[in-house]
């Protein structure tokens, strides 16, 4: 079974644009939680879609926004981007919500991104 | 607030040594913990994960401790190699909370041949 794919792996922005991150899950995989890395902030979590919904969501500005589509793929989006936005951005997905007995989060490789 | 708190930052031992990497956590909400294994340009990989009614829990060379009272846990990893040399996150997620991680600050571990 081919894992999670993120796309694309780097991006180069500039202060004020805005950028959509792709995420596929693992085929048959409902549940897509995202991540933001640093090293200053470790990993936190910005949001999780299921069935199209979001079901959770970290603390995070507006500026941060995601969607799932009935595929189950995820796009997060970040807009008017900020140097400290700067970020390996991780999606992770699992077949079902957490407590049905499908707990296993697998991550995607992330994508990099960089704000100058 | 850094609601699981994790140590050493970095670590280095020797071939065969068991290094051991320690988490405490606040939130008694809390109900399962996972621990992450990440190298260089990849995305975190699950190594083994514990439940508050477990107090160990081994898979392979992995092994966790639990103690619920202290709310703390540990992951040893006994015969340590080079190739475990990587960065290691220890996690909790609270139940109703849908599949939302909440990650330990990271421990660097080298293992020096």
């Amino acid at each position: 079974k081919a894992g999670v794919t993120q796309t694309p792996r780097y991006l180069i922005k500039t202060r004020g644009q805005q950028v959509t991150l792709s995420c596929s899950p693992i085929s048959g995989h409902r549940s897509v939680s995202w991540y933001q890395q640093t090293p200053g902030q470790g990993l936190q979590f910005l949001f999780e879609y299921f069935s199209e919904t979001q079901r959770n969501k970290g603390n995070f500005p507006g500026r941060f926004s995601g969607r799932q589509f009935s595929n189950s793929r995820s796009e997060m989006n970040v807009s008017t981007l900020e140097l400290g936005d700067s970020a390996l951005y991780l999606c992770a997905s699992s077949p079902g919500l957490a407590g049905s007995g499908t707990d296993t989060q697998y991550f995607g490789p992330g994508t990099r991104l960089t704000v100058l | 607030q850094q609601q699981v708190k994790q140590s050493p930052q970095s670590l280095i031992v020797q071939k065969g040594g068991i290094p051991i990497i320690n988490c405490a956590y606040e939130n008694t909400a809390f109900d399962y913990f996972p621990w992450y294994q990440q190298f260089p340009g990849k995305g975190p990989a699950l190594l083994i994960a514990i439940r508050p009614d477990v107090s160990e829990k081994k898979e392979g060379r992995f092994t966790i401790s639990f103690n619920k009272s202290a709310k703390q846990f540990s992951l040893h990893i006994m015969d340590s190699q080079p190739g475990d040399s990587a960065t290691y996150f220890c996690a909790a997620r609270k139940n109703n909370a849908g599949n939302m991680l909440t990650f330990g600050g990271g421990t660097r571990l080298m293992v020096k041949p």
